[in-house]
């Protein structure tokens, strides 16, 4: 009943260094999104997918890159960290439906610091 | 652009007794969806309850209700017989339904205490 994973759930990176956060999904979930947590606020949209390959930026996308190459797997690429990047990172997904009450489920989330 | 406003920063209640969060949401689409997160200190987002823009009456779920006021833009949640697991950050969000997208706007949220 695993849900929706991250990989890994705390990383530490030097300014400028690169890496690559993987969400997976076992609910066969169209839908699959990246939202990053920073202190006292809410949780705001960087990318998102609607479909095994196709993409598209949310409100936040710069400094971000995205892929979803399988169905289940959506991941989120620092090409070049910055310390503005230190951030909680959560995925998300859900089912396509016509209406919008299906709810996110969420996976436990990246905890990202960037040195 | 969607908008989510949540005004208390901080909320404190005594255990066994009922609480409400406020939220107020700024939208001028017609098919929109309103949900509630729980984020315990442990990180996690847990989902709580939904209310949908067309739905005539309010939502509940156990303990969970929502006072949905729509000439308002207010969906406050209300949290009845308090317990100490209450405890946590609370965040109201915002879907559009007339969108491809489907993404949540959140609130900043609301620190919930229940004392003992």
């Amino acid at each position: 009943n695993a849900g929706v994973t991250q990989t890994p759930k705390f990383r530490v990176l030097k300014t400028g260094q690169s890496m690559t956060l993987l969400c997976a999904q076992d609910m066969n979930h169209e839908y699959m999104y990246w939202y990053r947590q920073d202190p006292g606020m809410g949780l705001r949209l960087i990318h998102y997918s609607v479909g095994e390959g196709t993409t598209a930026k949310g409100e936040v996308p710069d400094g971000y890159n995205v892929s979803r190459l399988k169905k289940q797997n959506f991941l989120l690429g620092l090409e070049s960290a910055a310390p503005s990047q230190t951030s909680v990172y959560f995925c998300a997904s859900r089912p396509q439906g016509t209406y919008s009450n299906q709810p996110q489920h969420f996976g436990d989330g990246t905890r990202l610091s960037i040195l | 652009a969607q908008k989510i406003t949540q005004t208390q920063p901080g909320m404190f209640v005594q255990e066994k007794e009922a609480v409400t969060l406020d939220c107020t949401y700024d939208t001028s689409d017609q098919s929109y969806g309103l949900f509630w997160y729980k984020q315990p200190s442990s990180g996690e987002m847990i989902f709580l309850i939904y209310q949908g823009s067309y739905d005539e009456q309010n939502a509940t779920e156990g303990r969970y209700s929502l006072n949905f006021q729509k000439a308002r833009k207010s969906a406050n949640l209300v949290i009845s017989a308090s317990q100490l697991g209450d405890s946590a950050m609370y965040f109201c969000a915002e879907t559009n339904g007339e969108t491809g997208r489907r993404a949540l706007t959140f609130g900043s949220g609301t620190r919930l205490q229940v004392q003992p």
